[in-house]
């Protein structure tokens, strides 16, 4: 049982390029959701989804896409990166009592 | 909308001293989670409680405490005999109960505070 896996660990981007973070549970999770930490501002919701075909916007959603083809994955896309985007991005599936994170992706736009 | 606020945004103790991270929270749900995480400066978040509205009798977990008092919207929590194992970044969060699964699962969070306990 590994939880929530995400990969990939560190990346680093040039202005422009796109990418997919990928996050996958193994717990049966529905509910999974992405989230960005930036210094000082905590974390922000980014998209969520509540079962395979269903994706919702969060908070901050401008410059990233999901979907959500089965239970286990959540990817996370960026087709434009900026600089902005710099950040470190956290995926999370909820059970019956708690949100359970993943290790995070730390990624740079430069 | 809701909203979490952690005041204090960095706090130094000597170790065994006891220390309390205060969060204030808004919210026009009658019903809703508080939850507390912490990040270790390896950066993972690990869970450490979840109370719900309608509870509010203090909880103790070891050396944790934390205190929900309704009629302040606050949900403190308290280190007692702090150890050096403590430093890291700790996150208030907000989440609504019931309702649909998606609204009811989407946390809030407050900006964290920051502890560093020394010897």
């Amino acid at each position: 049982n590994a939880g929530v896996t995400q990969t990939p660990k560190f990346q680093v981007l040039k202005t422009g390029q796109s990418m997919t973070l990928q996050c996958a549970q193994d717990m049966n999770h529905e509910y999974m959701s992405w989230y960005r930490q930036d210094p000082g501002m905590g974390l922000r919701l980014i998209h969520y989804s509540v079962g395979a075909g269903i994706t919702d916007q969060g908070e901050v959603p401008n410059g990233y896409n999901v979907s959500r083809s089965t239970t286990e994955d959540f990817p996370l896309r960026l087709l434009s990166a900026a600089p902005s985007q710099t950040s470190v991005y956290f995926c999370a599936s909820k059970g019956i009592y708690e949100q359970y994170f993943g290790p995070g992706t730390r990624l740079t736009v430069t | 909308a809701q909203k979490v606020t952690q005041a204090q945004t960095e706090i130094s103790v000597v170790e065994k001293e006891d220390v309390t991270l205060d969060c204030v929270y808004e919210t026009r749900d009658t019903t809703y989670y508080l939850f507390w995480y912490k990040q270790p400066p390896s950066g993972e978040l690990v869970f450490l409680i979840r109370r719900n509205s309608f509870d509010e009798q203090n909880e103790i977990s070891g050396r944790y405490s934390w205190n929900f008092q309704k009629s302040t919207s606050s949900f403190n929590f308290t280190i007692t005999a702090s150890q050096v194992v403590d430093s890291a970044v700790y996150f208030c969060a907000l989440s609504e109960a019931g309702g649909r699964t998606g609204t009811a699962s989407k946390l809030t969070f407050g900006t964290g505070t920051r502890l560093q306990v020394t010897l």
